[in-house]
């Protein structure tokens, strides 16, 4: 069955980086777009962006450009979203999710404090 | 920016007929889908395509609507639908979410 393993809860303090990594299993990688969705506490989703594995291409929200980078590497089947200068903003849950939103990574808490 | 306006919480009691509605500022034309999401949970996949059941989801769960308005019917309720349900349109970018309707049951 299809799989999304996402790597676990971060504190980072704010001005750093992080990077979140998405395990896929139990389709093909590199045939379906892998999305990126935030979610802070009592909000709701917005979309970060997605990449297409197979070619690498990208396309972000306007909004988390400069703020977010999407990779993915083949050989692992593993997806990943840095986060940059991060800020209290950037305090919350991080959703893999593949091509048409179908199957979703259990969620990456991201936490920024000093 | 597509906004997508959700009603923030609704309450049935179990077996009842609920509809949930989401209203999108400009067409998205069928390109919506709703989720349902539990606390502590990550969204699942309810209706693509504005009308489309996924697999695996009870037939009790439909939806409708094209252009800019939207329903989420579940008839009839059970406890276990508890949860936040949310509108997503991928027909304009970028892609969008509704704010949440969380159902409670009586």
């Amino acid at each position: 069955q299809v799989q999304l393993q996402q790597s676990g809860a971060e504190l980072v303090k704010p001005g750093s980086s992080v990077k979140i990594s998405c395990k896929a299993s139990g389709y093909t990688f590199t045939s379906y777009d892998m999305h990126w969705i935030k979610q802070q506490p009592g909000n709701g989703l917005e979309w970060i962006g997605w990449i297409y594995p197979g070619n690498g291409n990208t396309k972000y929200n306007q909004k988390f450009n400069g703020k977010a980078t999407l990779t993915a590497d083949k050989s692992s089947s593993t997806a990943y979203m840095q986060l940059s200068s991060l800020t209290s903003e950037d305090s919350a849950v991080y959703f893999c999710a593949r091509g048409a939103l179908d199957a979703w990574g259990q969620g990456a808490s991201v936490t920024v404090s000093s | 920016d597509t906004v997508l306006t959700q009603s923030p919480a609704l309450a049935v009691s179990p077996g009842e007929r609920v509809t949930i509605s989401c209203r999108a500022s400009e067409s998205v034309s069928t390109g919506m889908h709703w989720y349902q999401q539990k606390p502590g949970q990550q969204p699942k996949l309810l209706i693509y395509g504005a009308s489309n059941l996924e697999s695996g989801v009870p037939a009790r769960f439909s939806g409708s609507g094209s252009g800019t308005d939207f329903t989420l019917t579940i008839d009839p309720v059970e406890a276990d639908d508890t949860a936040t349900y949310f509108c997503q349109q991928s027909w304009n970018d970028p892609r969008t979410f509704g704010g949440g309707t969380k159902l409670e049951l009586k």
